[in-house]
């Protein structure tokens, strides 16, 4: 149990393309979401909370027009890169908290598989 | 402020060994403490929790844990190290306060090998 899918798996694309990432969760429903960026050989950096029918919230630093969130169901959240570039390029990875209260916060993050983006 | 700190980039042990990867938090308020595994270009995947309760907690693949309050830590053992152990692993801690909506604060990470 606890299957949390995340597509594609991999995306290579021009500069300047958009590209949506979809995560979902299988078989649970999860009102937050969760969206992380890994650079090789360092630890996971949340770039933004997503909650079911309102808007991400996200953490400092983190351009909201570059890296769209909606989350749109209670099992599924997209990140959209929007316009990427070669800075942009890095593994993404989503995870989804079973529960559809927000207060549920002792549940375990269940994560996808991870995207990795590389723009040429 | 919550934080996480693990002691060691890198652990490298031989199979059969005791694994060991310590970790320490900081944080003001009763933790959630929770260890997860990395395997190359996938995503992590629960190890183990610790909520409230038992400090002794036990996890999938003959991981362990314990919650030591005083000592602010939630080492992650294992008795003997296997082959596929074989990993990066991250400590991770939450707390049950509303406005943060169950972030997990993740420590940097521990490379482990296992030498035959």
């Amino acid at each position: 149990g606890a299957v949390v899918s995340q597509h594609p798996s991999w995306v290579i694309c021009k500069s300047g393309t958009s590209v949506k990432i979809e995560c979902r969760s299988l078989d649970f429903q999860a009102t937050t979401m969760f969206w992380y960026r890994q650079f090789p050989k360092q630890s996971l950096m949340l770039m933004a909370t997503s909650n079911e029918g309102s808007k991400a919230t996200y953490e400092q630093g983190v351009e909201k027009d570059k890296f769209l969130i909606n989350h749109a169901s209670l099992t599924l959240s997209t990140l959209t890169v929007t316009s990427a570039h070669p800075e942009d390029s890095s593994f993404y990875i989503c995870s989804a908290r079973p529960g559809q209260s927000i207060w549920i916060s002792n549940q375990p993050q269940h994560f996808g598989d991870g995207t990795r983006l590389s723009i040429l | 402020a919550q934080s996480v700190t693990q002691l060691g980039s890198h652990v490298s042990v031989s199979e059969g060994a005791l694994v060991l990867l310590r970790c320490n938090y900081s944080s003001s308020v009763p933790p959630y403490l929770f260890w997860y595994v990395q395997y190359p270009n996938q995503g992590l995947q629960l190890l183990l929790k610790y909520t409230t309760g038992a400090t002794l907690v036990k996890g999938i693949n003959g991981f362990e844990a314990e919650f030591k309050k005083s000592e602010t830590s939630f080492h992650l053992t294992k008795p003997s190290a296997h082959m596929s152990d074989a990993a990066e692993y991250f400590c991770a801690v939450s707390h049950m306060i509303y406005n943060q909506g169950g972030k997990l604060i993740f420590g940097q990470g521990t490379e482990l090998s296992v030498k035959p």
